[in-house]
């Protein structure tokens, strides 16, 4: 069964440093999303891309983050200046087009820890 | 805006009792809703959804939950709880954009007892 894969498992690194978390989602999808859940708190949205470009972002997706699709696979989330309160696992979400609803397929998460 | 209140953030069960996860929502139309489960170390897997077709939905592993439009309510059941459904279950709504932007519940864990 396809499934979306995301690397690294676990990340850990210095504030003020540059992370960028990778998400394969599966191949026919063609929204992509990004949520984080803080420790202990509720998962958040982030932003969703298609058709390469943002298609909508929150308030938490400031000037810190970007998303990018640079190849025909992978969906890249960089966050360029950690911050502590960075430190969360972040979730790649994927889902066909269509019209109506269907069903965002998540990856296993990167646990992200800024020291 | 949309938004989720799960009451109960920890729900313990004896195995075979009935499990009763409580989802309230709201939405300022028609919404989608969804129950995610999510096993340690593992990612967030659909239970059930609610589309706006029956209210009473079925999902795997024995669950089912029940649209209640009167009491925006999207309550997860089981009959008879099992060792195995031990985990954070997650309540969500999407209001049905184009973009179905999931916003989620704060997560109550489920413990079951021997």
């Amino acid at each position: 069964e396809p499934e979306v894969t995301q690397t690294p498992s676990h990340q850990v690194t210095q504030m003020g440093q540059e992370v960028i978390l990778r998400c394969v989602p599966i191949s026919n999808h063609l929204y992509f999303y990004w949520y984080r859940q803080i420790l202990g708190q509720k998962v958040e949205f982030l932003v969703s891309f298609y058709n390469n470009e943002i298609s909508e972002k929150s308030e938490i997706f400031d000037d810190q983050f970007s998303v990018e699709r640079p190849d025909g696979s992978n969906f890249t989330l960089k966050i360029r200046s950690t911050k502590l309160e960075d430190s969360a696992m972040y979730f790649c979400a994927s889902r066909v087009a269509g019209g109506s609803y269907n069903e965002q397929f998540f990856g296993p998460g990167t646990r992200l820890t800024v020291l | 805006a949309q938004s989720v209140t799960q009451l109960g953030s920890h729900v313990s069960v004896s195995e075979g009792a009935l499990v009763l996860l409580r989802c309230n929502y709201s939405s300022s139309v028609p919404p989608y809703l969804f129950w995610y489960v999510q096993y340690p170390n593992q990612g967030l897997q659909l239970l059930l959804k609610y589309t706006s077709a029956a209210t009473l939905v079925k999902g795997i592993n024995g669950f089912e939950a029940e649209f209640k439009k009167s009491e925006t309510s999207f309550h997860l059941t089981k009959p008879s709880a099992h060792m195995s459904d031990a985990a954070e279950y997650f309540c969500a709504v999407t209001e049905g954009s184009s973009n179905y932007k999931l916003t989620f519940g704060k997560g109550t864990l489920l413990t079951v007892n021997p």
